[in-house]
């Protein structure tokens, strides 16, 4: 199986600043078919995870533009500027590129 | 609105059965894929099963094959997971999830315990 390997594990941050969560991958991501599935999500207290990038650098409906995706291959990065306290919570990096899917470990952005 | 709501979970015995369901509504459940995603209590995210549109095809890991069966109803715009000889180490909430991600329920809980 692929593993997803993410760090850190914990991440303190201040409201306003900058956060940024990195996802490596034990193989390429890139399918046979050119697309790289790799995804990003936010899971709050209490909820289930939602999604904010897909395809590595997508933002899905609704996710404001102070989260960006980016990255390649093997090494994968989440970026959030301007935190604020609706983004506090579990970030997990997911592939499904190959079989079967696999989610790295997770990352909590919480407060400095 | 897209909503995925989850039924059927609670405490069962280890080596017993425990049949979860997902009832779809807001898009033409017939046209996706489905998954179930679980979560043991305070770790992380771990995929479980994956059904094709007619039910014809279905995906597991390792851990959990040959003792779940996901299966669905289009018909109904359902989805099940039948978990048999359940494990300790099955204990979590269970996600029903449409396969491309984007869309999650909220999550019903699995105790294994004597």
């Amino acid at each position: 199986d692929v593993v997803m390997t993410q760090t850190p594990v914990s991440l303190p941050v201040s409201l306003g600043g900058q956060a940024s969560i990195s996802c490596r991958s034990s193989q390429s991501l890139v399918h046979s078919n050119g697309n790289t599935y790799l995804h990003w999500y936010l899971q709050k207290p209490g909820q289930s995870p939602q999604l904010l990038i897909y395809r590595v650098s997508n933002r899905f409906s609704g996710v404001p533009d102070r989260f960006s995706g980016s990255g390649s291959g093997t090494d994968f990065t989440l970026k959030i500027s301007r935190v604020e306290p609706e983004d506090l919570g579990d970030y997990y990096c997911l592939q499904s590129t190959h079989f079967p899917d696999t989610f790295g470990a997770g990352t909590k952005l919480e407060l400095k | 609105e897209v909503q995925l709501v989850e039924s059927g979970g609670g405490l069962v015995q280890p080596g017993r059965s425990l049949k979860l369901s997902c009832a779809a509504s807001g898009f033409t459940f017939s046209n996706y894929y489905m998954a179930w995603v679980r979560q043991a209590p305070k770790k992380g995210l771990e995929w479980v099963a994956t059904i094709s549109t007619s039910g014809s095809r279905t995906y597991y890991p390792d851990s959990v094959k040959g003792r779940f069966t996901i299966s669905r109803d289009n018909a109904k715009s359902s989805l099940y997971l039948q978990m048999n000889s359940l494990k300790s180490e099955d204990t979590a909430t269970y996600y029903c999830a449409r396969n491309s991600g984007d869309y999650w329920g909220q999550g019903v809980m699995v105790t294994v315990s004597s």
